[in-house]
């Protein structure tokens, strides 16, 4: 089975610029989460959907980074315009969820994002 | 909020010996899991061990096991003859929320010596 698919897997690029990181999450998955990986604040959480609904986005920094979900397959994060802080590993996970039940989540491989 | 706590920043061990690392957390709810996962230097996040609160028997997964203890609120990760390949860093994670998004611990960066 596929997992779940995340690229680029490397981002560089200048401050400024428009950054889109996409993910595509396990078949038949219904809830998809991004992460965020630096050292200084470990592993947080940016946003999540359920049935490709945001349902929480609080984690996300600033109106700089946007999140979107237009079908099961496929989600993307945003980020306009970039800055040297947003440098770090961004995570993409899914999960099948439904209510009671718990399944872990299962990540992608990451993009390390570097903003110059 | 649920909070995780990894106090063991680093930990080695030698290879074949058996190595324990340490989770706390803290929450209100009755019934929940707890995960343990794997960090290698290719940063993947592999799954390596689930616990269901409600359950007695600690969680077992070949050479990894945990040692749960819920009143405490301790849920420590056991590797019994540890590889070279068992080198990373691994991370507690408890899942909360209407959706059970992961709370992570701050990890444990584990050695292994040859």
């Amino acid at each position: 089975d596929a997992g779940v698919i995340q690229s680029p897997r490397h981002e560089v690029t200048e401050m400024g610029q428009e950054v889109t990181l996409r993910c595509k999450p396990i078949s038949g998955h219904n809830s998809l989460f991004w992460y965020r990986q630096t050292m200084m604040r470990g592993l947080e959480l940016l946003i999540y959907f359920n049935n490709n609904v945001p349902i929480d986005d609080s984690g996300m920094p600033e109106d700089r980074f946007s999140a979107k979900m237009p079908n099961a397959s496929f989600s993307t994060l945003k980020i306009q315009p970039s800055e040297p802080r947003d440098s770090a590993v961004y995570f993409c996970a899914s999960s099948l969820y439904w209510g009671q039940g718990i399944q872990p989540q299962h990540f992608g491989d990451g993009t390390r994002l570097s903003i110059l | 909020a649920q909070t995780v706590t990894q106090s063991q920043p680093e930990m080695s061990v030698q290879e074949a010996e058996t190595v324990t690392l340490s989770c706390t957390y803290d929450t209100s709810e009755s019934d929940y899991y707890l995960f343990w996962y794997k960090q290698p230097p290719s940063r993947q996040m592999i799954l390596v061990i689930r616990q269901e609160a409600y359950k007695q028997q600690n969680a077992t997964e070949n050479r990894f096991s945990v040692n749960f203890q819920k009143a405490a609120k301790s849920f420590s990760l056991k590797i019994s003859d540890s590889q070279l390949g068992d080198a990373a860093m691994y991370f507690c994670a408890y899942p909360s929320g209407s959706a059970r998004q992961l709370t992570f611990g701050s990890g444990t960066q584990l050695t292994v010596l040859p």
